[in-house]
């Protein structure tokens, strides 16, 4: 069975290092073809994606965030990390981790995502 | 960057209606588009890959057509638990959703 859960602080100041972690389980990010990335969704509004890492350790992200997104992962722990610099009240939303367990399925499991505010 | 534009933007139908969404982007995708579902207050479902692959699990009335721009969601005949949110996406260059499709049971 494989699940994945989302980490990190609900609130965050204007202008502070957001860093988030995935933990997941069912599923090794050594095995070829697997992907596990964060995509957000501010309220009432649609899905954003903004970072991938694969099983190579490749990376990928949004164009519209690149400048403040770093990924990684700790293949021992099961887990990957997303840091985002510069936070603004717009980047308020809710943060999924989700799992590609091959790279032509899209993202067949999500997290249950986590409420971010971003507020003084 | 693709952009994805669905239509329409809110339905409403009747149970055991056909219902269609569709989904255009900007440059061809090949068939590199999924469905999602997503209720409120959850995570999105993934409902169909590669275009027209139903996940497992997922009942057959959901359906999935389509190549390069054009894409289609058919629920073959509504169900109660069909209303929610439903996202395409495509995954050829990075992954970039569309807007959603709300569809409400009359």
């Amino acid at each position: 069975q494989i699940t994945l859960k989302e980490s990190g602080p609900t609130l965050v100041k204007p202008t502070q290092t957001l860093t988030l972690t995935c933990t997941f389980s069912g599923f090794s990010l050594s095995t070829t073809g697997v992907g596990v990335g964060w995509i957000r969704q501010p309220p009432g509004k649609a899905l954003e994606w903004l970072a991938l890492i694969y099983w190579n350790d490749d990376k990928r992200y949004s164009p519209s965030v690149k400048r403040r997104l770093t990924i990684t992962k700790d293949t021992s722990k099961n887990q990957v990390v997303l840091t985002m610099t510069s936070m603004d009240p717009v980047d308020t939303a809710t943060y999924y981790c989700v799992v590609g367990t091959t790279v032509t399925t899209g993202f067949d499991y999500w997290g249950q995502g986590t409420l971010v505010t971003v507020s003084a | 960057d693709i952009q994805m534009t669905q239509s329409p933007s809110t339905l409403s139908a009747s149970v055991g209606d056909r219902v269609t969404i569709t989904c255009r982007a900007s440059q061809s995708v090949n068939s590199w588009l999924a469905w999602y579902q997503q209720k409120p207050g959850k995570a999105p479902k993934l409902l169909i890959y590669k275009a027209s692959s139903l996940e497992n699990g997922v009942p057959s009335r959901f359906s999935g057509s389509g190549s390069g721009t054009e894409f289609t969601l058919t629920i073959s005949s509504l169900q109660p638990d069909d209303s929610g949110t439903y996202y395409c996406q495509q995954y050829i260059t990075y992954w970039t959703f569309g807007q959603g499709t709300k569809v409400e049971i009359k």
